[in-house]
């Protein structure tokens, strides 16, 4: 079965300093897999995804994301973070039936 | 504004009360889902609906039930057979156009009092 394991509930970080949000992945085949962020009592904003090609995926404000095939990683980064950063970030990857499995969550907090 | 709405924003249930969630998308969407999210425990897929007039359950459907007689419209109703119904339940939509993406409404948050 398809999963991904976000292996921290929270990260705290300084505003300005870069950031990094850690997800890992078990997937049979090319992977897809997805970043969302959801601030406190919304719904879930779609922030980038990795299909194929670069490693590198660039994504909406600011965030980027680094896909490691040998370490089956898919880390979400920001080289300088902002308070208004913080919230919870998801990530998720396809699994049967065309729908996706999210892990658990890592909220994001950016102090100043 | 094209987007996914849901409604209520808030409800509250009483004991053995059966309630509707509404969902409506206007982006022309094939396929949608109703997730819960319980704090720490991330999102759960309830039911998903890939075309009009199907659905199938997800992983806790116990307790719920949908239809999907528009392309625009899938609600939700919580049952009184489902004995911890308190959780925020997310709407999503997807279009097989635009790949595996999956877009999310605003969240409606159900209470039992």
């Amino acid at each position: 079965a398809q999963s991904v394991a976000q292996p921290e509930d929270q990260v705290n970080v300084a505003e300005g300093n870069p950031l990094t949000v850690k997800c890992t992945y078990s997937v049979s085949g090319n992977p897809y897999l997805f970043w969302y962020v959801q601030y406190p009592n919304r719904g879930l904003q779609f922030l980038l995804k990795y299909i194929t090609g670069d490693n590198l995926v660039k994504g909406s404000y600011g965030f980027e994301a680094e896909f490691n095939k040998s370490q089956t990683s898919f880390h979400l980064k920001k080289p300088s973070a902002l308070v208004s950063d913080s919230a919870l970030y998801f990530c998720a990857v396809p699994g049967g039936g065309n729908k996706l499995t999210f892990g658990t969550g890592t909220q994001l907090k950016v102090e100043l | 504004d094209g987007g996914i709405t849901q409604s209520p924003k808030y409800l509250f249930r009483k004991e053995g009360q059966n309630v509707t969630l509404s969902c409506e998308q206007n982006l022309n969407h094939d396929a949608m889902y109703w997730y819960r999210q319980d704090p720490g425990q991330g999102l759960r897929l309830i039911y998903y609906s890939q075309i009009v007039n199907d659905f199938q359950k997800g992983d806790i459907a116990e307790g719920y039930s949908v239809s999907r007689e528009k392309k625009e419209s899938f609600p939700l109703t919580v049952t009184s057979a489902q004995k911890n119904p308190t959780a925020f339940y997310l709407c999503a939509s997807r279009s097989w156009a635009a790949g595996n993406t999956i877009y999310f409404g605003e969240g409606s948050w159900l209470t039992v009092v």
